[in-house]
């Protein structure tokens, strides 16, 4: 089915440890995001990139690193895990910069110990 | 700054109920507004939107009206069933829809009861 798809759905790292979350979408959207979801709040934006080649900083974007891969892949990094980053992670993309986000993969939920 | 205020939750009814949930927001300028819906275990997913004041937007029973003068976009649908069951997330953008811009509500637990 065509989407966004997000790996791994789970995981579990200790502080300190790195990670890297992957996202594609085969819909040839160009704009893709990161956001996180915490109990209680809304999503807040971590990064995007409105196309390939370029990103830049969201709301809440101390800790991660993203790299938009080519157009299909968006990847976002935890060099160094911290407790405060245990939260559940979307992906999602639209089809331009001016749109917003159309389709969100089913997210990551990702536990720093 | 910019800001979304949604109704707390959980809200529980009973199929075929009314649904109204309530969604106000501050902007400074003229936002577009948005209704995403996250079902158990997914990613959410866009509802509907409304661009400029007095539109209503709607989908799959659900319907919101942009009002300016009151800066609220309500959520409703007349008969609501089980399949419904979701949070509900209102959310704003500014005029240019940057993704920069894109401000969500704590979302709404929506429960419905066979």
């Amino acid at each position: 089915n065509a989407g966004v798809t997000q790996t791994p759905k789970f995981q579990v790292l200790k502080t300190g440890q790195s990670m890297t979350l992957q996202c594609a979408q085969d819909m040839n959207h160009n704009s893709m995001y990161w956001y996180r979801q915490d109990p209680g709040m809304g999503l807040r934006l971590i990064y995007y990139s409105a196309s390939e080649g370029t990103t830049d900083k969201g709301e809440v974007p101390n800790g991660y690193n993203v790299s938009r891969l080519n157009k299909r892949e968006f990847s976002l990094r935890l060099e160094s895990a911290a407790p405060s980053q245990t939260s559940v992670y979307f992906c999602a993309s639209a089809d331009r910069e001016s749109s917003q986000p159309q389709h969100f993969g089913d997210g990551t939920r990702l536990s720093i110990l | 700054g910019d800001s979304v205020t949604q109704m707390e939750g959980p809200v529980t009814l009973s199929e075929e109920a009314f649904l109204t949930i309530n969604c106000t927001y501050t902007a400074t300028g003229y936002p577009s507004l948005f209704w995403y819906v996250q079902y158990p275990g997914e990613g959410l997913q866009l509802l509907l939107k409304a661009t400029k004041a007095d539109d209503k937007g709607s989908n799959k029973g659900f319907e919101a009206t942009y009002r300016k003068e009151t800066t609220s976009f309500h959520l409703e649908k007349g008969s609501v069933q089980v399949s419904d069951s979701a949070v509900y997330f209102c959310a704003l953008s500014d005029r240019s829809g940057s993704a920069r811009q894109l401000t969500f509500g704590s979302g709404t637990q929506l429960t419905v009861l066979p």
